[in-house]
């Protein structure tokens, strides 16, 4: 989606480093969410945010954390306490409320 | 147990095959189901978004929602092989409940439409 932007599409660290990634998002929605991807597990939330300044956690959010200092952005940092970091990371943004959400084209992290 | 099932597949179809994707959930507050696909390599498109029971159709493409058995389904008619992709159902609650305001995913269904 164009007014979606993940950055960098791949990304390669070694074990014990933090990483971050970027999601900038130019469609002026107030919610903004991190969804990691494996094979054969579907989507599985990691945090959200409704609006700037606050954030909540999802299902997986041990060994990550994000700020909402801005609108248009949501860093995600993947810290070395996640034990398996190695995942497509999709954000994705949303109106609030019951809207559907749309994707970025992801990152995908190798850690090794 | 997780709160939505979905066959993983793969489902491969000849083309013009009409394609059915099922998903199944146990959380009797969602109200809000999405279908979503997904070209490899790519973020999640959206697809369709229907509330509540009852039947969405755009294109070659129809929404079925049935929640007195807890069942949705994608109906994909004249299938071509652009439709190949990984097709994800996701579905959401309504305000005041916990998922509320974000979506929770089926495992995807891995389909692929040959010439």
């Amino acid at each position: 989606d164009g007014g979606i932007t993940q950055s960098p599409k791949y990304l390669f660290r070694k074990e014990g480093q933090n990483v971050t990634l970027s999601c900038e998002q130019n469609l002026n929605h107030d919610a903004m969410y991190w969804y990691r991807q494996d094979p054969g597990q579907g989507l599985r939330l990691i945090y959200y945010s409704q609006i700037v300044n606050d954030f909540q956690k999802g299902d997986i959010a041990e060994g990550y954390s994000v700020s909402r200092e801005k609108k248009e952005s949501f860093p995600l940092t993947v810290t070395s306490a996640q034990k398996n970091p190695t995942a497509f990371y999709l954000c994705a943004v949303g109106t609030g409320g019951t809207s559907p959400l749309h994707f970025g084209n992801g990152t995908r992290l190798t850690v090794t | 147990q997780k709160e939505v099932e979905q066959d993983p597949g793969p489902l491969s179809v000849p083309e013009g095959a009409i394609v059915s994707l099922n998903c199944t959930y146990s959380n009797s507050a969602f109200q809000y189901f999405m279908w979503y696909r997904q070209y490899s390599r790519k973020g999640p498109e959206l697809l369709m978004y229907t509330y509540s029971s009852g039947n969405k159709e755009d294109g070659r493409f129809t929404a079925q929602v049935d929640k007195s058995s807890k069942y949705i389904s994608l109906f994909i008619r004249d299938s071509q092989p652009s439709d190949s992709a990984t097709y994800l159902c996701a579905m959401m609650g309504s305000a005041g409940g916990t998922s509320y305001g974000k979506l929770t995913f089926g495992q995807g269904t891995i389909l692929t439409v040959h010439p």
